[in-house]
């Protein structure tokens, strides 16, 4: 099986800064995406990053304030701009390891912070 | 956009006993049903999924139900041990879509 990794797994930040999040795949996915899952809730996708063409964004998200890029089939980055307390979150990477487009397997987090 | 009910919020069982999460969804298109466990600060981990032209599937101790007329599908766990202490997510993607929509979540506690 594949392996997922994030960097970094988790950050303190001051608010009004940014934070780039990479997610890396050992193996080429088609898909990848990423969620938030704010602190004892449930996950909620924030974007489907797609390989040479802009990411899609779900609704209540905007590529201002969650920037990515897909610059290749194993990779990935989700930046958090101009950082609030209320971003204070786990970040995840997600893929379809089968290539199914429909299982998805996720990255350990990246556990973040805003003071 | 689909949307996914998760209950109960809370489950305690004892050792050896059963567990039976349950999910509705909305969207009559979603065909793919994945559950997934998640332990105290690590990812969720997809313990099971079926499909919507699969009405049970079961993996050793773990089963999940889909009852498609009805928009309902579960997860049955037997011979709960202490390490299926775990917050469990059901979720449905619809149906020639990839976005994955996640209930609340299930707290699941075994006691001993």
């Amino acid at each position: 099986s594949a392996v997922i990794s994030q960097k970094p797994s988790r950050d303190i930040c001051q608010r009004g800064t940014s934070l780039t999040i990479q997610c890396q795949v050992d193996s080429q996915v088609t898909m990848m995406f990423w969620y938030r899952q704010q602190p004892g809730q449930s996950l909620t996708l924030i974007a489907t990053a797609n390989q040479g063409s802009e990411a899609t964004y779900e609704s209540g998200f905007v590529i201002d304030k969650f920037p990515i890029s897909r610059p290749n089939l194993t990779f990935s980055t989700l930046t958090v701009s101009n950082m609030s307390p209320e971003d204070s979150s786990i970040y995840l990477c997600s893929v379809d390891l089968r290539g199914s487009t429909d299982t998805q397997y996720f990255g350990p987090g990246t556990r973040l912070t805003v003071l | 956009g689909e949307n996914v009910e998760q209950h109960p919020s809370t489950l305690s069982v004892q050792e050896g006993d059963s567990a039976v999460i349950k999910c509705t969804y909305s969207d009559s298109a979603s065909n793919y049903f994945p559950w997934y466990k998640q332990e105290l600060g690590k990812r969720p981990q997809l313990i099971i999924d079926i499909r919507s032209n699969v009405g049970e599937k079961k993996d050793q101790r773990i089963a999940v139900t889909l009852n498609k007329t009805a928009k309902h599908f579960s997860l049955h766990i037997t011979e709960t041990q202490p390490e299926d202490s775990a917050v469990y997510f059901c979720a449905a993607i619809t149906g020639g879509g990839n976005k994955l929509t996640f209930g609340t979540g299930t707290q699941l506690k075994v006691e001993l």
